[in-house]
Protein backbone atom coordinates (compact mmCIF):
# COMPACT_ATOMS: atom_id res chain seq x y z
CA UNK A 1 0.00 0.00 0.00
CA UNK A 2 1.42 3.34 -1.03
CA UNK A 3 2.35 5.96 2.33
CA UNK A 4 0.25 8.60 0.49
CA UNK A 5 -2.59 8.38 -2.10
CA UNK A 6 -4.80 11.27 -3.92
CA UNK A 7 -7.41 11.43 -6.51
CA UNK A 8 -5.11 12.47 -8.96
CA UNK A 9 -8.01 14.61 -10.66
CA UNK A 10 -8.25 16.42 -13.01
CA UNK A 11 -10.51 19.16 -11.41
CA UNK A 12 -11.22 21.78 -13.98
CA UNK A 13 -13.53 24.44 -11.83
CA UNK A 14 -14.55 28.15 -13.33
CA UNK A 15 -12.71 31.07 -11.43
CA UNK A 16 -14.85 31.73 -8.40
CA UNK A 17 -15.64 28.40 -7.49
CA UNK A 18 -14.46 26.31 -3.71
CA UNK A 19 -12.70 23.31 -4.52
CA UNK A 20 -11.72 20.43 -2.20
CA UNK A 21 -9.14 18.00 -2.34
CA UNK A 22 -8.45 14.71 -0.11
CA UNK A 23 -5.59 12.83 0.48
CA UNK A 24 -5.17 10.09 2.47
CA UNK A 25 -1.87 8.18 4.28
CA UNK A 26 -1.15 4.52 5.59
CA UNK A 27 0.74 5.30 8.46
CA UNK A 28 -1.39 6.22 11.64
CA UNK A 29 1.98 7.47 13.42
CA UNK A 30 2.36 9.73 10.92
CA UNK A 31 3.53 13.21 12.75
CA UNK A 32 4.03 16.29 10.23
CA UNK A 33 1.88 16.96 6.84
CA UNK A 34 1.95 19.65 4.47
CA UNK A 35 0.91 20.85 1.00
CA UNK A 36 2.99 21.73 -1.94
CA UNK A 37 2.29 22.86 -4.91
CA UNK A 38 4.12 22.51 -8.14
CA UNK A 39 3.67 24.27 -11.71
CA UNK A 40 3.70 23.03 -14.94
CA UNK A 41 8.15 21.53 -15.54
CA UNK A 42 8.68 23.80 -12.36
CA UNK A 43 9.92 22.24 -8.85
CA UNK A 44 7.59 21.88 -6.18
CA UNK A 45 6.96 24.10 -3.59
CA UNK A 46 5.43 24.15 -0.01
CA UNK A 47 1.82 25.62 0.05
CA UNK A 48 1.05 25.16 3.85
CA UNK A 49 1.50 23.09 6.82
CA UNK A 50 -1.44 21.14 8.20
CA UNK A 51 -2.15 21.39 11.87
CA UNK A 52 -4.28 18.88 13.66
CA UNK A 53 -6.37 22.04 14.73
CA UNK A 54 -7.01 22.87 11.22
CA UNK A 55 -5.35 26.30 9.62
CA UNK A 56 -6.20 28.70 6.89
CA UNK A 57 -3.73 30.99 4.94
CA UNK A 58 -6.22 33.55 3.29
CA UNK A 59 -8.56 31.78 0.60
CA UNK A 60 -7.04 28.31 1.46
CA UNK A 61 -7.90 25.99 4.27
CA UNK A 62 -6.40 23.04 5.28
CA UNK A 63 -7.47 20.42 7.98
CA UNK A 64 -6.26 16.87 9.06
CA UNK A 65 -8.22 13.80 9.73
CA UNK A 66 -6.02 11.85 12.28
CA UNK A 67 -9.15 9.37 12.85
CA UNK A 68 -9.87 8.43 9.39
CA UNK A 69 -5.93 9.18 8.35
CA UNK A 70 -7.01 12.27 5.63
CA UNK A 71 -5.36 15.25 5.15
CA UNK A 72 -7.22 18.34 3.25
CA UNK A 73 -7.04 21.23 1.02
CA UNK A 74 -9.98 23.63 0.16
CA UNK A 75 -9.23 26.26 -2.24
CA UNK A 76 -11.86 29.62 -2.12
CA UNK A 77 -12.69 31.52 -4.86
CA UNK A 78 -10.56 29.85 -7.15
CA UNK A 79 -7.84 32.38 -9.20
CA UNK A 80 -6.43 31.44 -12.81
CA UNK A 81 -3.48 31.46 -10.79
CA UNK A 82 -4.03 28.79 -8.72
CA UNK A 83 -3.80 26.25 -11.58
CA UNK A 84 -0.78 23.95 -10.69
CA UNK A 85 -0.44 20.35 -9.09
CA UNK A 86 -1.51 20.03 -5.49
CA UNK A 87 0.93 17.59 -3.60
CA UNK A 88 -0.22 16.01 -0.14
CA UNK A 89 3.27 15.47 1.79
CA UNK A 90 3.46 12.86 4.57
CA UNK A 91 6.17 12.68 7.21
CA UNK A 92 5.69 9.51 8.91
CA UNK A 93 8.45 9.94 11.80
CA UNK A 94 10.55 12.90 13.01
CA UNK A 95 12.33 14.85 10.36
CA UNK A 96 13.24 12.32 8.13
CA UNK A 97 11.99 11.04 4.82
CA UNK A 98 8.87 12.76 3.07
CA UNK A 99 6.08 10.62 1.35
CA UNK A 100 4.45 12.41 -1.97
CA UNK A 101 1.07 12.16 -3.12
CA UNK A 102 1.20 11.43 -7.03
CA UNK A 103 -0.53 14.90 -6.98
CA UNK A 104 -4.29 16.02 -8.01
CA UNK A 105 -4.25 18.59 -10.91
CA UNK A 106 -6.17 21.99 -11.08
CA UNK A 107 -6.88 23.92 -13.92
CA UNK A 108 -9.13 27.35 -13.61
CA UNK A 109 -10.61 28.28 -16.55
CA UNK A 110 -12.16 31.58 -17.08
CA UNK B 1 21.19 33.44 -6.13
CA UNK B 2 21.14 31.64 -3.15
CA UNK B 3 18.56 28.59 -4.30
CA UNK B 4 19.20 25.16 -4.34
CA UNK B 5 21.14 24.67 -7.54
CA UNK B 6 21.45 21.31 -9.92
CA UNK B 7 23.51 20.32 -12.75
CA UNK B 8 23.10 19.59 -15.13
CA UNK B 9 19.49 20.51 -16.46
CA UNK B 10 19.21 18.21 -18.88
CA UNK B 11 20.98 14.92 -20.08
CA UNK B 12 20.50 12.64 -22.41
CA UNK B 13 22.91 9.37 -22.79
CA UNK B 14 22.73 5.90 -24.20
CA UNK B 15 21.47 2.78 -22.63
CA UNK B 16 24.60 1.24 -19.85
CA UNK B 17 26.33 4.38 -20.07
CA UNK B 18 27.46 6.16 -16.36
CA UNK B 19 25.56 9.49 -15.41
CA UNK B 20 26.03 11.92 -12.34
CA UNK B 21 24.52 14.88 -11.43
CA UNK B 22 25.28 17.32 -8.86
CA UNK B 23 23.21 19.24 -6.34
CA UNK B 24 24.40 22.33 -4.64
CA UNK B 25 22.24 23.03 -1.40
CA UNK B 26 21.52 26.30 0.62
CA UNK B 27 24.12 26.84 2.26
CA UNK B 28 22.95 26.99 6.05
CA UNK B 29 20.66 23.67 5.62
CA UNK B 30 22.35 20.54 6.51
CA UNK B 31 20.16 17.81 5.37
CA UNK B 32 19.94 16.62 1.61
CA UNK B 33 17.63 14.86 -0.24
CA UNK B 34 17.44 13.51 -3.51
CA UNK B 35 13.92 12.45 -5.22
CA UNK B 36 12.87 11.06 -8.56
CA UNK B 37 9.55 12.43 -10.31
CA UNK B 38 8.18 10.76 -13.37
CA UNK B 39 5.40 12.59 -15.20
CA UNK B 40 2.15 12.47 -13.58
CA UNK B 41 3.60 11.05 -10.70
CA UNK B 42 4.64 13.10 -7.50
CA UNK B 43 8.76 13.07 -6.17
CA UNK B 44 9.83 9.71 -4.84
CA UNK B 45 11.99 9.47 -2.19
CA UNK B 46 15.51 8.40 -3.55
CA UNK B 47 18.06 9.42 -0.33
CA UNK B 48 18.53 11.76 2.47
CA UNK B 49 21.85 13.32 4.02
CA UNK B 50 21.97 14.98 7.12
CA UNK B 51 25.31 16.90 6.74
CA UNK B 52 28.21 14.14 5.21
CA UNK B 53 26.07 11.06 6.66
CA UNK B 54 23.46 8.76 4.25
CA UNK B 55 20.65 8.59 6.75
CA UNK B 56 18.33 6.48 4.46
CA UNK B 57 18.01 5.42 1.58
CA UNK B 58 14.95 3.86 -0.43
CA UNK B 59 14.13 0.36 -0.59
CA UNK B 60 12.99 1.01 -4.31
CA UNK B 61 17.05 2.29 -4.92
CA UNK B 62 18.55 0.14 -7.07
CA UNK B 63 22.25 -1.13 -6.53
CA UNK B 64 23.01 0.96 -9.59
CA UNK B 65 22.56 4.06 -8.22
CA UNK B 66 24.84 5.77 -5.42
CA UNK B 67 24.95 8.96 -3.84
CA UNK B 68 27.34 11.37 -1.92
CA UNK B 69 28.01 14.13 0.28
CA UNK B 70 31.42 13.69 1.11
CA UNK B 71 31.95 17.22 3.02
CA UNK B 72 28.20 17.92 3.77
CA UNK B 73 27.75 20.53 1.01
CA UNK B 74 27.11 19.60 -2.40
CA UNK B 75 26.07 16.21 -3.02
CA UNK B 76 26.27 14.32 -6.30
CA UNK B 77 24.06 11.01 -7.56
CA UNK B 78 25.47 8.70 -9.92
CA UNK B 79 23.41 5.81 -12.13
CA UNK B 80 25.77 3.29 -13.70
CA UNK B 81 24.62 1.59 -16.63
CA UNK B 82 21.78 3.66 -17.24
CA UNK B 83 18.15 2.12 -18.54
CA UNK B 84 15.20 3.19 -20.34
CA UNK B 85 12.90 2.76 -16.79
CA UNK B 86 15.89 5.83 -15.60
CA UNK B 87 14.21 8.68 -17.68
CA UNK B 88 13.05 10.95 -15.22
CA UNK B 89 13.52 14.83 -13.62
CA UNK B 90 15.82 14.20 -10.67
CA UNK B 91 15.21 16.87 -7.89
CA UNK B 92 17.24 17.79 -5.01
CA UNK B 93 15.90 19.43 -2.08
CA UNK B 94 17.77 20.96 0.88
CA UNK B 95 15.75 21.92 4.50
CA UNK B 96 16.76 22.34 7.84
CA UNK B 97 16.18 19.80 10.42
CA UNK B 98 12.47 18.91 11.97
CA UNK B 99 10.85 21.12 9.57
CA UNK B 100 8.49 20.29 6.45
CA UNK B 101 9.63 22.74 4.38
CA UNK B 102 12.05 21.41 1.57
CA UNK B 103 13.57 24.01 -0.90
CA UNK B 104 13.73 22.08 -4.68
CA UNK B 105 16.22 22.53 -7.32
CA UNK B 106 15.04 23.18 -10.75
CA UNK B 107 16.07 19.32 -11.49
CA UNK B 108 17.96 17.56 -13.99
CA UNK B 109 15.81 15.80 -16.62
CA UNK B 110 17.76 12.52 -17.45
CA UNK B 111 16.73 10.87 -20.71
CA UNK B 112 18.14 7.48 -21.23
CA UNK B 113 18.02 6.64 -25.00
Amino acid sequence: RKEVEQDPGPFNVPEGATVAFNCTYSNSASQSFFWYRQDCRKEPKLLMSVYSSGNEDGRFTAQLNRASQYISLLIRDSKLSDSATYLCVVNPNTGNQFYFGTGTSLTVIP
Amino acid sequence: DTGVSQDPRHKITKRGQNVTFRCDPISEHNRLYWYRQTLGQGPEFLTYFQNEAQLEKSRLLSDRFSAERPKGSFSTLEIQRTEQGDSAMYLCASSFPFTGELFFGEGSRLTVL
